[in-house]
C-alpha cells in the first residue's frame, strides 16, 4: 500500500464548475499537508499549505484536512481554463523535510 | 528573485550511456533535493543535501546514480549506465532555512532509448 493515494484522473469539467480533488494517506505521523500545481513541462509550485486538521481558504481555493479519516481535499471554485494542470498532494511529518507525494490528478477545465 | 535553474531541459540517450544533470538552487538555500518523476506519477525523492552533506539518499540507486553538491551550492546528478526505466523528469528543488516550502526547477526530461 502506498503511503499517499491520489486518484490520477484525468478529470475534465466545464469552466465555472466546482472541482474536488482528494488524497488519502496511511501514515498518521503526517502533520503538514500541501497541494502543488504542476503545469505541463514545468516544475511543481506550492498552491496551498495546511498544518494538521482544518480548513484553509485562499481566493478560489480551499484545502481541507481530516486527520481522523486520513483524508485531504482541495476545492476549486469558479474553475478557469488556466487552472488546467496536474495537482499533486504532498505530506510531511513533524521535524522532517522529506515530502511524500501522491501520483497527481490531471485536471482540464473546458471553456 | 531567480528561481531554481536546471540544465539541460531535455536529453535523449541510448541505454548503457551515461548522463549528467545540473542544478543551481535559489541563492542562500541550504537544502537541495533531487526527485525523479516518472510519467503519470508524483515526484519521488532520490537524494537530499544540507549544504554539501547528504541527509537522505535511501532511495538513490547507488549502483548507477550518483550526486554531489560541491561548495554547498550547485549540484550534479549522474546516471551511469542508464537503463530504459530511468526515462523520467528529474526535478531539482531547494528550500531555505525555517521554511517548509520547496521551490522546484523546471526539470530535465530524460529519454533512454
Amino acid at each position: 500500500q502506498k503511503e499517499v493515494e491520489q486518484d490520477p484522473g484525468p478529470l475534465s469539467v466545464p469552466e465555472g464548475a466546482i472541482v474536488s480533488l482528494n488524497c488519502t494517506y496511511s501514515n498518521s505521523a503526517f502533520q503538514y499537508f500541501m497541494w502543488y500545481r504542476q503545469y505541463s513541462r514545468k516544475g511543481p509550485e506550492l498552491l496551498m499549505y495546511t498544518y494538521s486538521s482544518g480548513n484553509k481558504e485562499d481566493g478560489r481555493f480551499t484545502a481541507q484536512v481530516d486527520k481522523s479519516s486520513k483524508y485531504i481535499s482541495l476545492f476549486i471554485r469558479d474553475s478557469q481554463p488556466s487552472d488546467s494542470a496536474t495537482y499533486l498532494c504532498a505530506m510531511i511529518t513533524q521535524g522532517a523535510q522529506k515530502l511524500v507525494f501522491g501520483q497527481g490528478t490531471r485536471l482540464t477545465i473546458n471553456p | 528573485e531567480a528561481g531554481v535553474a536546471q540544465s539541460p531541459r531535455y536529453k535523449i540517450i541510448e541505454k548503457r550511456q551515461s548522463v549528467a544533470f545540473w542544478c543551481n538552487p535559489i541563492s542562500g538555500h541550504a537544502t537541495l533535493y533531487w526527485y525523479q518523476q516518472i510519467l503519470g506519477q508524483g515526484p519521488k525523492l532520490l537524494i537530499q543535501f544540507q549544504n554539501n552533506g547528504v541527509v537522505d539518499d535511501s532511495q538513490l540507486p547507488k549502483d548507477r546514480f550518483s550526486a554531489e553538491r560541491l561548495k554547498g551550492v550547485d549540484s550534479t546528478l549522474k546516471i551511469q549506465p542508464a537503463k530504459l526505466e530511468d526515462s523520467a523528469v528529474y526535478l531539482c528543488a531547494s528550500q531555505g532555512s525555517g521554511y517548509n516550502e520547496q521551490f522546484f526547477g523546471p526539470g530535465t526530461r530524460l529519454t533512454v532509448l
